[in-house]
């Protein structure tokens, strides 16, 4: 079984704060990565993409991607209180994306 | 640029009945994904399409099945609909080809049935 973990949450954190969203996966042969913001009731909005070890930056989101650890995260700087919703972290396999079940967000003011 | 649509937004069938939902993907997408969202759980895949062919489906019973047309829109079907298929149906589309690119999902059909 090709899973995705990640802690269910709910991951507080205070506005301004960095929160620190993580995720693990079985599949070594897994090559893309990606996190989806889910707000209660929409549909999921992707807010990045990862494909090579390292760090990747865009705004105020990083995503960290280690592939020796099938370890993969994401931090979101200067939280803010429209931060708060479910993450979903994503990896491809050849067909689709298998998807962890979410950690839930809440940045309170 | 426009982006992934679905209708209906929200569907009531009951037992037993049949189920249709559709999708426009972007445009220049090709394939088309179906996952379906009940309450509580995660994204689980139902189906791949791309360039009219089924390239694969999730562990869901036959009663699911779908197409992709020409224009590479896509409708799910669902047959003989049970209590338990009440969820939220996700569309995405991405970029053809082997191997994973992004998947940009629509708003969803919320399905009950009762």
């Amino acid at each position: 079984q090709k899973e995705v973990e990640q802690n269910s949450g709910p991951l507080s954190v205070p506005e301004g704060a960095i929160a620190s969203l993580n995720c693990t996966y079985s599949d070594r042969g897994s090559q893309s990565f990606f996190w989806y913001r889910q707000y209660s009731g929409k549909s999921p909005e992707l807010i990045m993409s990862i494909y090579s070890n390292g760090d990747k930056e865009d705004g105020r989101f990083t995503a960290q991607l280690n592939k020796a650890s099938q370890y993969v995260s994401l931090l979101i700087r200067d939280s803010q209180p429209s931060d708060s919703a479910t993450y979903l972290c994503a990896h491809s396999g050849y067909s689709t994306l298998t998807f962890g079940k979410g950690t839930m967000l809440l940045v309170s003011p | 640029e426009a982006g992934v649509t679905q209708s209906p937004t929200h569907l009531i069938k009951t037992r037993g009945q049949q189920a249709t939902l559709r999708c426009s993907p972007i445009s220049g997408h090709t394939s088309v994904y179906w996952y379906q969202q009940a309450l509580g759980l995660g994204l689980q895949f139902l189906l791949w399409y791309d360039e009219g062919e089924e390239r694969n489906r999730g562990n869901f019973p036959p009663r699911f099945s779908g197409r992709q047309f020409p224009n590479y829109s896509s409708e799910l079907n669902v047959n003989a609909l049970e209590l338990e298929d009440s969820a939220l149906y996700l569309c995405a589309s991405s970029f053809p080809g082997q191997g994973i690119h992004e998947q940009y999902f629509g708003p969803g059909t919320r399905l009950t049935v009762t």
